[in-house]
Order: C-alpha cells, then sequence, then structure tokens
C-alpha cells in the first residue's frame, strides 16, 4: 500500500533538536491521522484533521506540534523531545465521514537521544 | 465509551494449523470493525472490514472474520497457517459518527514449523 507515504522513514534527534516528520496521501481521502506506537503499549490517537473537525488528544504533549496545510499534507513538528517520545509514529488517512476505512503509512521510526 | 478487547496478547501455532484471534468491542450500536496485520517495522495494513451485511466476511491472505452482534465479538480466523503470517494483528472499531478509530492492544502471532 503506496497510498500513505511518510517521511523520514528513520530519525534520530537530540532533545535540544527541532525536526518535522511528513506525511503525504495519493489517496483522495480528506481525514488525516497521527498515530504513537510504543513498544508493548496500544497504539496512541494523537491528532485528527478532517474536514468536520480537528481532535486532539489532550495527553499529548505540546512538544509535538501538527499541521495540516492541506487535505493530502500532514506534519508533525517536533522540538524539545523526550527520551521516551521514541517510538514508531504512524500517519493514516481515510475518507471522513461514517463507514470509512483508514490507511496507514510505513512509520516514522523516531530515536530521541 | 468505546473499547476494543483483545484478550490474547501473544498466539504460537505451528504452520499449517488453523487460527482464531478474538476480538470484542464495546459500543452500543453496531460498529464499523476491521482487522488490520503489521509486519516488524511496517505500518498497519488492512485486511479486511465488516460495515453491514453478511457477518462472515472475507479478506486478503486467506483470513476472514465473523460478526456475532450477541456477543459483541469480531473474530478472525484462517483454516491453516503460514510461516508468512508471522505479525502483530489488530482489531479496530469505528463509531457511525465521526472519524475516530479505536484499536485493541493487538495479539502477536508466532508460527513454528
Amino acid at each position: 500500500e503506496t497510498g500513505v507515504t511518510q517521511t523520514p522513514r528513520h530519525l534520530v534527534m537530540g532533545m535540544t533538536n527541532k525536526k518535522s516528520l511528513k506525511c503525504e496521501q495519493h489517496l483522495g481521502h480528506n481525514a488525516m491521522y497521527w498515530y504513537k506506537q510504543s513498544a508493548k503499549k496500544p497504539l496512541e490517537l494523537m491528532f485528527v484533521y478532517s474536514l468536520e473537525e480537528r481532535v486532539e488528544n489532550n495527553s499529548v504533549p505540546s512538544r509535538f506540534s501538527p499541521e495540516c496545510p492541506n487535505s493530502s499534507h500532514l506534519f508533525l513538528h517536533l522540538h524539545t523531545l523526550q527520551p521516551e517520545d521514541s517510538a514508531l509514529y504512524l500517519c493514516a488517512s481515510s475518507e471522513g465521514g461514517s463507514g470509512n476505512t483508514i490507511y496507514f503509512g510505513e512509520g516514522s521510526w523516531l530515536t530521541v537521544v | 465509551a468505546q473499547s476494543v478487547t483483545q484478550p490474547d496478547i501473544h498466539i504460537t501455532v505451528s504452520e499449517g494449523a488453523s487460527l482464531e484471534l478474538r476480538c470484542n468491542y464495546s459500543y452500543g450500536a453496531t460498529p464499523y470493525l476491521f482487522w488490520y496485520v503489521q509486519s516488524p517495522g511496517q505500518g498497519l495494513q488492512l485486511l479486511l472490514k465488516y460495515f453491514s451485511g453478511d457477518t462472515l466476511v472475507q479478506g486478503i491472505k486467506g483470513f476472514e472474520a465473523e460478526f456475532k452482534r450477541s456477543q459483541s465479538s469480531f473474530n478472525l480466523r484462517k483454516p491453516s497457517v503460514h510461516w508468512s503470517d508471522a505479525a502483530e494483528y489488530f482489531c479496530a472499531v469505528k463509531t457511525n459518527t465521526g472519524n475516530q478509530f479505536y484499536f485493541g492492544t493487538g495479539t502477536s502471532l508466532t508460527v513454528i514449523p
């Protein structure tokens, strides 16, 4: 499935760095998502963007900042991260509305040192 | 609140044996139901989905799942497992309003020769 593309696939950053993860979907969808997947933990929804709503998980620290300039692109801006933020970050998209399906990218592996 | 339970954290089966992965959900109405598979270091790939109609749905790679309303379950099955099926399997639920998907904690499948 190459409908959702994430870059970079791997990122190593120091705690004082500022970096961004990029996601692009080629499926004509109008909802996009960021999920965090840590070892031994459930998938954690971080943010949802759609025409109808923007949803934020209130437990996500402010050092993660999403940006959705249009329905095809989604960014996750990272600054002053902590080692516990090391995880696989998954971008996904869906058609929006009821009865739709969510499709995932390959993920971006983030290591904070 | 909606929730998804996958009671089996890890399952080991022999190659060629049958497989059933359990999924139970909590939701007041009939949800939209999904199974995804994740190979190591990859994103989640859709195996199959149920929206309405026939409660037995067929998916890719020889998988099927059956929706049982009375048991609030959507168990995944495969009659004969192949070594390449070793992966993490996630059940997911979406309500008929909004854009949020709820994932189970996953079941890790090991296939032994």
